[in-house]
């Protein structure tokens, strides 16, 4: 079984500040996404990385996929308390089904104003 | 676009008695996708449904759990007898084939079993 581990777990800051959350795993994915969810709601696609060593940007958001493709990072720059949320990473299995997505718990992060 | 429909949005129940939750994917969408929810598991796949065929049930709990596709258009997650331990969110997903595609999620269900 093939795990993601996300940290921190929880993560309080104020608006402005800069953050990084982390997705790791002893397992090599062919994929990764990140979603946020927001309370009450399904989980949406933010970003999907493929390539080892990828960077990809979302207005202040940066995602970056391990170049051994077995970790990612979202960094967040100038939070606002709209990016308040639980950010999930999901990773699809390497040479296996692509279909299916292990993710992990989770981010809580908040944003104060 | 309507998105992912679910209903209930919220169910409690007691013990034992039958659960169905039910499920209407975007339009076009051929995979379907049935995960649940917790604090300490996080989100995990329950059943995943191409053309609306189960081609992968091993998330699935227990012989208390089934979910049936009978068209396009419609799913349902169905516990029977229900317990305690089934409480949860459940979250329908549609996407647009078997392979790697964003996957649009419903709102979820919020099931209580008391």
């Amino acid at each position: 079984t093939q795990l993601l581990e996300q940290s921190p777990q929880f993560l309080s800051i104020q608006e402005g500040e800069n953050l990084t959350v982390y997705c790791n795993s002893s397992s090599v994915f062919s994929s990764l996404q990140w979603y946020r969810q927001e309370p009450g709601e399904g989980p949406v696609l933010l970003v999907t990385v493929v390539t080892g060593g990828e960077v990809k940007k979302l207005k202040r958001l940066t995602f970056q996929f391990g170049d051994a493709r077995k970790d990612s990072s979202l960094h967040i720059t100038a939070a606002q308390p709209g990016d308040t949320g639980l950010y999930l990473c999901a990773g699809a299995e390497s040479g296996g089904s692509n279909y299916k997505l292990t993710f992990g718990k989770g981010t809580l992060l908040t944003v104060n104003p | 676009d309507a998105g992912v429909i679910q209903s209930p949005r919220h169910e409690v129940t007691e013990m034992g008695q039958e659960v169905t939750l039910r499920c209407k994917p975007i339009s076009g969408h051929n995979s379907l996708f049935w995960y649940r929810q917790t604090m300490m598991r996080g989100l995990e796949l329950l059943i995943y449904f191409n053309n609306n065929v189960p081609i992968d049930d091993s998330g699935m709990p227990e012989d208390r759990f089934s979910a049936k596709m009978p068209n396009a258009s419609f799913s349902t997650l169905k516990i029977q007898p229900s317990e305690p331990r089934d409480s949860a969110v459940y979250f329908c997903a549609s996407s647009l084939s078997g392979g790697f595609h964003e996957q649009y999620f419903g709102p979820g269900t919020r099931l209580t079993v008391t």
